[in-house]
């Protein structure tokens, strides 16, 4: 598993709330992503995070935001959860070998918003 | 952009033979790729890797083969066991893992 865990595993939560999702990793990895897969479109990239404090969005970062305040711990928020954004949430580490970077994934948060 | 997509949503095989899962990828420029297996409730596991200088990759009871020319690559199992029972997907890159594109993924039956 990479060394990563994410909690909730599971959450249900009301349309308007906020929603905070913890991935926590403890191999010292530099990068982490946060990743979001529905059945019609697969696993697409939210965020990632390429060190403390440092961020960037990916392909459907809107209605998102992240935070990384230590290495270990990677967040990702809600501001105000829509039921669009009802999917399994994957938080993942990538390791570079031989030239290329694999990613590891954990074990998801399946996020329900009624 | 990329586009990754996998040609069967669903596939079934007997226990013991051998299965293929194919994919097909739209950007020349990709040049690595990997294949995921993910099962019921957890998050995508690495299987094997492939860079676009190799046409051939072999693992333990897998295999990848890479055809540039089309832009498809395959996943070969051997001797299908119930545990590879699974949604499987590819992905492909021509950079840095957050250049990744996934495919939507084929689930693969093992049948006693």
């Amino acid at each position: 598993d990479a060394g990563i865990t994410q909690s909730p595993r599971h959450k249900v939560t009301e349309t308007g709330t906020p929603v905070t999702l913890r991935c926590h990793q403890t191999e010292n990895h530099r990068y982490m992503y946060w990743y979001r897969q529905d059945p019609e479109h697969g696993l697409r990239l939210i965020h990632y995070s390429y060190g403390v404090k440092d961020t960037d969005k990916g392909e459907v970062s809107d209605g998102y935001s992240v935070s990384r305040s230590k290495t270990e711990d990677f967040l990702l928020t809600l501001e105000s959860a829509t039921s669009s954004q009802t999917s399994v949430y994957f938080c993942a580490i990538s390791e570079s070998q031989r030239g290329r970077e694999k990613l590891f994934f954990g074990s998801g948060t399946q996020l329900s918003v009624l | 952009g990329e586009s990754v997509g996998l040609h069967l949503p669903t596939l079934s095989v007997q226990e013991g033979d051998n299965s293929i899962i194919n994919c097909a990828y739209s950007n020349s420029a990709s040049d690595y790729f990997i294949w995921y297996k993910q099962e019921s409730g957890k998050g995508p596991q690495f299987i094997i890797d492939i860079r676009s200088n190799m046409d051939k990759r072999q693992g333990q009871r897998v295999t990848v083969l890479l055809n540039k020319t089309v832009k498809h690559l395959s996943l070969q199992i051997a001797a299908t066991q119930p545990g590879d029972s699974a949604v499987y997907f590819c992905a492909a890159s021509s950079g840095s893992a957050r250049q990744l594109t996934f495919g939507s993924g084929t689930q693969l039956t093992v049948l006693p």
